[in-house]
């Protein structure tokens, strides 16, 4: 099993939509979750941390579900600047700051 | 905004030859990083660095890999006699705990 997983996605939203999408992780010990986003051959730009008690950060909210290992992201009024590539970032454990990447869930905003 | 800077941003170099990867971390934090991303593929960790010595490191980070820190603020990879599959883009982060920030990335092409 991959340490992070995602589903590659397109998913292809219309503007003004919500989407939503998951990611799971292998280790169980693992302490912090982020989501970044990625632009074309751009760097990963930290979109939020994600904590237990679920955050929202204006028209994005984030949940973390330990039991059955996944996180998830929620855009609600998608805009076009939302078309990016959604990375699930894992610290997987409590030593060492090391993050794990899964391969991106990829989001196309069409007006 | 302080940001976490890159150079080159595209580097060519022929196979054989040995590459230096220059990064200007955010004067504050305390953990450097290098992540590279091949093409298509996802993001992967390779080493980090923190209070002068390596902290952590992948697989990938053979002996044909070195990083340093030559002064208070660059911090850079040395790669050897590079091969071809050493093309990638790779990515320089910092940060204070876990959350880290990235630099814009050193396009690298092996020929």
């Amino acid at each position: 099993r991959k340490e992070v997983e995602q589903d590659p996605g397109p998913f292809n939203v219309p503007e003004g939509a919500t989407v939503a999408f998951n990611c799971t992780y292998s280790n169980s010990a693992s302490q912090s979750f982020f989501w970044y986003r990625q632009d074309c051959r751009k760097e990963p730009k930290l979109l939020m941390s994600v904590y237990s008690s679920g955050n929202e950060d204006g028209r994005f909210t984030a949940q973390l579900n330990r039991a059955s290992q996944y996180i998830s992201l929620l855009i609600r009024d998608s805009k076009l600047s939302d078309s990016a590539t959604y990375l699930c970032v894992v610290n997987p454990r409590a030593a060492g700051n090391k993050l794990t990447f899964g391969g991106g869930t990829r989001v196309l905003v069409k007006p | 905004e302080p940001e976490v800077t890159q150079t080159p941003s595209h580097q060519v170099t022929q196979m054989g030859q040995e590459v230096i990867l220059r990064c200007v971390p955010i004067s504050n934090h305390l953990y450097f990083y290098w992540y590279r991303q091949i093409l298509g593929q996802k993001v992967e960790f390779l080493v980090s660095f923190y209070n002068n010595e390596i902290s952590e490191k992948s697989e990938i980070f053979d002996d044909q890999f070195s990083v340093e820190r030559p002064d208070g603020s660059n911090f850079t990879l040395k790669i050897r006699s590079t091969k071809l599959e050493d093309s990638a883009m790779y990515f320089c982060a910092s940060s204070v705990t876990v959350e880290a920030f990235f630099g814009q990335g050193t396009r690298l092409t092996v020929v």
